[in-house]
């Protein structure tokens, strides 16, 4: 199966910078997401790493180490709209199956005035 | 509007109900999937389809029955449900080539059995 680990909640405040970890132990590994889910609405992506390094989208930055199965998103410059649950998704590859996409459990953050 | 579109937004239903989600997306994808989120849990892929045919069931009970009469339209028909299966109910779609933009979500439809 898939351990796909980043922490609960996080809580930040306006103006800060936060970083969300993830880390993951999984066969197939083929790319990770963030993806942002407003309560209520649905999931939409952020960032997409598939090599190892550092990509940067305006305030939002992810990080992964594939050595390491770790990432992580970096969100600069809070605003209170940033308050959301931030999940991770792992890439699995099998074979000739489609990739699967497969979730953390978010983390929700909450950002203060 | 996120380009999948899911109604209804919200369902109640009793346990003896039979209800039907629905799922349409026009951005050319042609895999389409549906996930249950429950709360503090993870995402958990229920169904699989690519060019209307299913390919994936992970272990899904039978009182859920998807159906993709075509690469646009994904239902999810519900019977004899549970209370446990109270939950939010997330389509999406992806190319087959599986790009870096992953999937589109909808919105979801928030399911209750009572």
């Amino acid at each position: 199966g898939q351990n796909i680990d980043q922490p609960t909640e996080m809580t930040a405040t306006e103006g800060a910078i936060v970083q969300i970890n993830c880390t993951y132990q999984t066969s197939g590994f083929n790319g990770l997401f963030w993806y942002q889910q407003h309560a209520g609405e649905a999931p939409t992506f952020l960032s997409y790493n598939v090599l190892d390094g550092l990509e940067e989208k305006g305030r939002f930055s992810s990080f992964l180490s594939r050595s390491k199965g770790y990432s992580y998103l970096l969100l600069k410059e809070l605003q209170m709209k940033d308050s959301a649950s931030y999940l991770c998704a792992v890439r699995v590859d099998r074979g000739s199956t489609l990739g699967r996409l497969y979730f953390g459990r978010g983390t929700q953050l909450t950002v203060w005035p | 509007e996120t380009g999948v579109t899911q109604t209804p937004r919200h369902l109640v239903m009793g346990m003896t109900n039979k209800k039907s989600l629905k799922c349409e997306q026009h951005l050319g994808h042609n895999a389409m999937y549906w996930y249950k989120q429950s709360a503090k849990k993870p995402l958990e892929l229920m169904f699989v389809y690519n060019f209307k045919e299913q390919t994936e069931n992970n272990s899904v009970p039978s009182r859920f029955s998807p159906e993709c009469p075509n690469s646009s339209h994904l239902f999810l028909h519900l019977h004899t449900l549970q209370p446990e299966d109270s939950a939010l109910y997330l389509c999406a779609s992806s190319s087959e080539l599986g790009d870096g933009y992953g999937y589109t979500f909808g919105s979801g439809t928030r399911l209750t059995v009572v």
